[in-house]
């Protein structure tokens, strides 16, 4: 059974840092590429980024809004990726998701339940 | 303001057919493929449609896809109460992935 876990969620102030953990099971995790999706509560699903896998050289691409802030990586010897994200803003409050990308034309498979992050003073 | 631009609502009656809209451009759904997201109240989205028009395994039949130019639609027949959730499409676009705003469906 394929299985998403993230991890690390929680409050931080504005201009404060924090690491999201996405734990994966169930499919070859070192062969896909991973993403991060973000959702305000209320609000519409916003892509933040991704990592592809060690083949295509750990390649890394990040939405407009978190450039320069977020950083996604991965340990294929743990099957976990990450979402480090400093200089938080107020409109990063968010549940983050990870999410597998099938393939290259399969979109997103599986999902992970989320986890809260708030960011307020 | 989404990329992707779709209804914020719709409705329809049990056994209906309902459709929701996702209109986008050149340079996400005219030259790449669209995909159709479900998210039921508090639960992560799922993956109802990809490649314009295939259905992951164990969707209902119920759910379709289609694409014409820079739009697509995704239709439900058969309507049922349990397909009361918010649908969301998505495309690649140049060198992001896009979605539309979302479109609540209500089961009247």
């Amino acid at each position: 059974e394929v299985q998403l876990v993230e991890s690390g969620g929680g409050l931080v102030q504005p201009g404060g840092s924090l690491k999201l953990s996405c734990a994966a099971s169930g499919f070859t995790f070192s062969g896909s590429a991973m993403h991060w999706v973000r959702q305000a509560s209320g609000k519409g699903l916003e892509w933040v980024g991704r990592i592809r896998s060690k083949a295509n050289s750990y390649a890394t691409a990040y939405a407009a809004s978190v450039k320069g802030r977020f950083t996604i990586s991965r340990d294929d010897s743990k099957n976990t990726a990450y979402l480090q994200m400093n200089s938080l803003k107020t409109e990063d409050t968010a549940v983050y998701y990870c999410t597998r990308l099938v393939g290259t034309s399969g979109g997103f498979d599986y999902w992970g339940q989320g986890t809260l992050v708030t960011v307020s003073s | 303001q989404s990329v992707l631009t779709q209804p914020p609502s719709a409705s329809g009656t049990p056994g209906q057919r309902v459709t929701i809209s996702c209109s986008g451009s050149s340079s996400n759904i005219g030259s790449n493929y669209v995909y159709w997201y479900q998210q039921l109240p508090g639960t992560a989205p799922k993956l109802l449609i990809y490649s314009n028009n295939q259905r992951p395994s164990g969707v209902p039949d119920r759910f379709s896809g289609s694409k014409s130019g820079t739009s697509a639609s995704l239709a439900i027949s058969g309507l049922r109460s349990e397909d009361e959730a918010d649908y969301y499409c998505a495309a690649w676009d140049d060198s992001r992935w896009v979605f539309g705003g979302g479109t609540k469906l209500t089961v009247l």
